[in-house]
């Protein structure tokens, strides 16, 4: 397997513009996850799915996240409009769920540095 | 509330040296795992060890060893003869079974193995 697959591996953009980061998770997994990393808050969980269903989107900052899971195989992180505190690393993971799932860990992507300027 | 700690930002082993990196974690769940991650500079995070919280015996993979003291809530990992390429960010995460998927991590220690 080619494991979590993230696009793009790097992103400037301008602030006030439409950012969509894309994950393509581990097939099989039934859960993904969206993570955001910066120095100064470390790794955050923003939003995770379900066989494709939000469970959990406590983490996201503010209205101009979004994120969207149309299928098992894809999943899109999008900020609109995007400022220049949103620049950060944002990690995409995947994992089964066996019995509790507390025994299978999550597969991260390499991540999409994001710059906002 | 679920919470995991780590308390060393930083810390600095002599090369063919033990470490260990400190975790302790908070949580009222009876059921949980418990999870070290390692990030090399180049950014990825590579799955290190798993604890569970039944696991009556210590986990450990190759030269990583999971240090479990379940009554102080501590998951410590501890890293035998140290390599340069063990220089890295270590992180500890936990899941817990009523929120089962929800992967907590700490902040994070900054390890730097010297020559």
């Amino acid at each position: 397997d080619a494991g979590v697959i993230q696009s793009p591996r790097h992103e400037v953009t301008e602030m006030g513009q439409e950012v969509t980061l894309r994950c393509k998770p581990i097939s099989g997994h039934d859960y993904l996850f969206w993570y955001r990393q910066t120095m100064m808050r470390g790794l955050e969980l923003l939003i995770y799915f379900n066989n494709n269903v939000p469970i959990d989107d406590s983490g996201m900052p503010e209205d101009r996240f979004s994120a969207k899971m149309p299928n098992a195989s894809f999943s899109t992180l999008k900020i609109q409009p995007s400022e220049p505190r949103d620049s950060a690393v944002y990690f995409c993971a995947s994992s089964t769920g066996r019995g509790f799932g507390m025994n299978t860990e999550a597969f991260f992507g390499q991540g999409t540095r994001l710059t906002v300027v | 509330a679920q919470k995991i700690t780590q308390t060393q930002p930083g810390m600095f082993v002599q090369e063919k040296e033990a470490v260990t990196l400190d975790c302790t974690y908070d949580t009222s769940d009876q059921s949980y795992g418990l999870f070290w991650y390692k990030q090399p500079s180049s950014g990825e995070m590579i799955f290190l060890i798993y604890q569970g919280s039944y696991d009556e015996q210590n986990a450990t993979e190759g030269r990583y060893s999971l240090n479990f003291q379940k009554a102080r809530k501590s998951a410590n990992l501890v890293i035998s003869a140290s390599q340069l390429g063990d220089s890295a960010m270590y992180f500890c995460a936990m899941r817990v079974s009523y929120n089962f998927n929800k992967f907590y991590f700490g902040s994070g220690t900054k390890l730097n193995v010297k020559p």
